[in-house]
């Protein structure tokens, strides 16, 4: 399996809602990452997880909550979301930095829309 | 504050042609490269990453590392319409368990 996957692929949400965007990947890796790009911008880290534990935290707003509860998994869960929040919101995994393998390969994406 | 720079484009290339794209990075002590290609509405796609001086080929692809000059590029050989996309340098973080992505160079392929 070498493919990185993402659940919802869309989303619509209000303010006060509560949801979660999920991301797997199966190939070992244990670096995982969240970005948010906006249109016609590149990707924007958010988020890095190193062997299950959050490495970076690229000064991101409390209303996303990171969370990973094992080596295949990564979730980000979003809470009183604003309009300007609306983005795709991609997921990555790499090999931990030790390696010299250091691609990052991503998943498909969620398209997030806040209302 | 580590910078990758592209030249924004759009970069119009005839079908066929080589369609040549450049990247300029200021971290100098990194020592990984990549090249993403992302298509409208898609994730970015990684097509080639170069870790030593010289090139790398890989079908028509192929990418130019230069530490001295601290530049990176991308040819793309007998251009076709599909490789009309926006095309993402990217560098390793020599200091941090992250990629830093230049802003991206659309490219269009005009039959």
């Amino acid at each position: 399996d070498t493919e990185v996957t993402q659940t919802p692929k869309h989303l619509v949400m209000g303010m006060t809602n509560k949801k979660s965007l999920k991301c797997e990947q199966h190939m070992g890796h244990r670096a995982m990452y969240w970005y948010k790009q906006k249109a016609k911008k590149p990707p924007e880290l958010m988020f890095v997880y190193s062997y299950e534990k959050l490495s970076i935290n690229e000064s991101v707003p409390s209303r996303f909550s990171p969370e990973c509860p094992n080596s295949s998994l990564l979730n980000l869960h979003l809470h009183a979301l604003q309009p300007e929040d609306s983005a795709l919101y991609l997921c990555a995994s790499s090999l931990p930095q030790q390696t010299d393998q250091k691609e990052q390969f991503f998943g498909p994406g969620t398209r997030l829309t806040v209302l | 504050q580590k910078e990758v720079e592209q030249n924004s484009g759009p970069l119009s290339v005839p079908e066929g042609a080589i369609a040549s794209l450049n990247c300029t990075y200021s971290d100098r002590v990194s020592q990984s490269f990549f090249w993403y290609r992302q298509y409208s509405g898609k994730s970015p796609e990684l097509i080639m990453s170069i870790y030593s001086n010289g090139d790398k080929e890989d079908g028509r692809f192929t990418a130019q590392l230069n530490k001295a000059s601290q530049y990176v590029s991308l040819l793309i050989r007998d251009s076709q319409p599909s490789d009309s996309a926006t095309y993402l340098c990217a560098v390793k973080d020599s200091s941090a368990s992250k990629i830093i992505f230049g802003s991206g160079t659309r490219l269009s392929i005009r039959p």
